[in-house]
């Protein structure tokens, strides 16, 4: 089945710490997405890739980092400097250039930081 | 730049009545337009789209929606709910600014009465 993964599903840091959260998938799309979600503020997002090697800052990329070395993979950094990091953190896929503008999206990660 | 309107944060109805959910969008050509359902803790499912054509959209589970573009809008609607209707609701706009990004109302909450 084609699909995205995210793993883990709940995840704990403590403050200070930079946690890495993976986003996989299989749909063989170029375009990926990380998605920030609080209540009451639906989705944020964070940062884009459209193709491999390349990624551009969303609405609120500050205090995360990305890579996009693979097709397949686009794992979201959540570093010491973001002042709130805990959220629910979506990933989503979409195929560019095709005027399709569908995004399919990932379980999610809850991380908690204390 | 776009934006999406969803003014009920909360709704509840009855199992067995029609529903209505708001979405206004703010965009100067035609928009890409989108409805997600979110179940709690888990990511969005399309529930459907529109691009061009008959502005009465059909989507899953027994929903449609209409763009009016005299009130720029896209409502969703379903003739009877039933209680796996329960969810989170989010309206989304294709932005066209050079990538295909979504930007996406702040949700509505559906609870169902039995």
């Amino acid at each position: 089945d084609g699909g995205i993964t995210q793993s883990p599903k709940y995840l704990f840091r403590k403050e200070g710490q930079n946690v890495t959260l993976s986003c996989e998938q299989n749909l063989n799309h170029d375009a990926m997405y990380w998605y920030r979600q609080d209540p009451g503020q639906g989705l944020r997002l964070i940062y884009y890739s459209q193709i491999v090697n390349d990624f551009q800052k969303g609405d609120i990329a500050e205090g995360y980092s990305v890579s996009r070395e693979k097709k397949e993979s686009f794992p979201l950094t959540v570093t010491s400097a973001q002042k709130n990091p805990t959220a629910f953190y979506l990933c989503a896929s979409s195929v560019p250039g095709t005027g399709d503008y569908e995004q399919y999206f990932g379980p999610g990660t809850r991380l908690t930081v204390t | 730049a776009q934006s999406v309107t969803q003014p009920d944060i909360h709704i509840t109805v009855s199992e067995g009545a029609s529903l209505e959910l708001r979405c206004n969008y703010s965009y100067g050509a035609t928009p890409y337009l989108f409805w997600y359902v979110q179940s709690p803790g888990q990511g969005l499912q399309l529930l459907l789209k529109y691009f061009s054509g008959d502005t009465l959209v059909q989507g899953i589970k027994g929903f449609e929606a209409e763009f009016k573009r005299s009130q720029s809008s896209f409502n969703l609607r379903k003739p009877s709910v039933h209680w796996s209707d329960a969810a989170e609701y989010f309206c989304a706009v294709g932005a066209i600014q050079g990538a295909q990004k979504l930007v996406f109302g702040q949700g509505t909450r559906l609870t169902i009465n039995p």
